[in-house]
């Protein structure tokens, strides 16, 4: 199995551009989530899924979108890069809510400039 | 006042110490708990799983205290490939389940 997986691994925008990361997974896990983590922080939830069609704002939602079309995907939207959105990206599954393991990609590094 | 505390350190310790990390929650919606490790510049990996009758996996042992709300981790004999940053999420339930992770606990293992 390959667990999660994210993709691109690495990106540079333009301020102003948009794009999507892209997360998959193939563990049939319900709970699907996105975090940010800058340099020496810890992670911050941006969206989280709790399934297919469902989805909610973490703690720093803004400038971000995400759908949840299916149980294995779930892709992050940036609208409209800013500076302030260079981090890495963590895209991060689990078997249901409180219960089970989370397991992670191996993380989006995003530089905008 | 946060719903996870846990000390950030960094925790430097040489090589054959034992060391040990407390995360103490409030309010904390999970039923199962994990302690995680993350090395620099990489994806959280699950360490390993904490039961309330304590949890051993070769030198590392970690616990439960539901009554007094808080996990533990123990690290036996310390590598130099134990340093990394050792996380203890917990979920809440506030209207929509979220998971969160806090900063961590740093650890450096020196010979």
């Amino acid at each position: 199995n390959a667990g999660v997986t994210q993709t691109p691994k690495f990106q540079v925008l333009k301020t102003g551009q948009s794009m999507t990361l892209q997360c998959a997974q193939d563990m049939n896990h319900e709970y699907m989530s996105w975090y940010r983590q800058d340099p020496g922080m810890g992670l911050r939830l941006i969206h989280y899924s709790v399934g297919a069609g469902i989805t909610d704002q973490g703690e720093v939602p803004n400038g971000y979108n995400v759908s949840r079309s299916t149980t294995e995907d779930f892709p992050l939207r940036l609208l409209s890069a800013a500076p302030s959105q260079t981090s890495v990206y963590f895209c991060a599954s689990s078997y249901s809510m409180g219960i089970g393991a989370t397991f992670f990609g191996q993380g989006t590094r995003l530089t905008v400039v | 006042r946060k719903e996870v505390e846990q000390d950030p350190g960094p925790f430097n310790v040489p090589e054959g110490a034992t060391v040990a990390f407390n995360c103490t929650y409030s309010n904390s919606a999970s039923q199962s708990f994990f302690w995680y490790r993350q090395d620099c510049r990489k994806e959280p990996k699950l360490l390993m799983s904490v039961y309330s009758s304590g949890n051993e996996d070769g030198r590392f042992t970690a616990q439960l205290n539901r009554a007094s709300q808080y996990i533990s981790l123990l690290i036996r004999d310390s590598k130099l490939s134990d340093s990394a940053t050792y996380l203890c999420p917990y979920s809440e339930d506030t209207g929509g389940f979220k998971t969160i992770f806090g900063a961590g606990t740093r650890l450096f293992v020196k010979a």
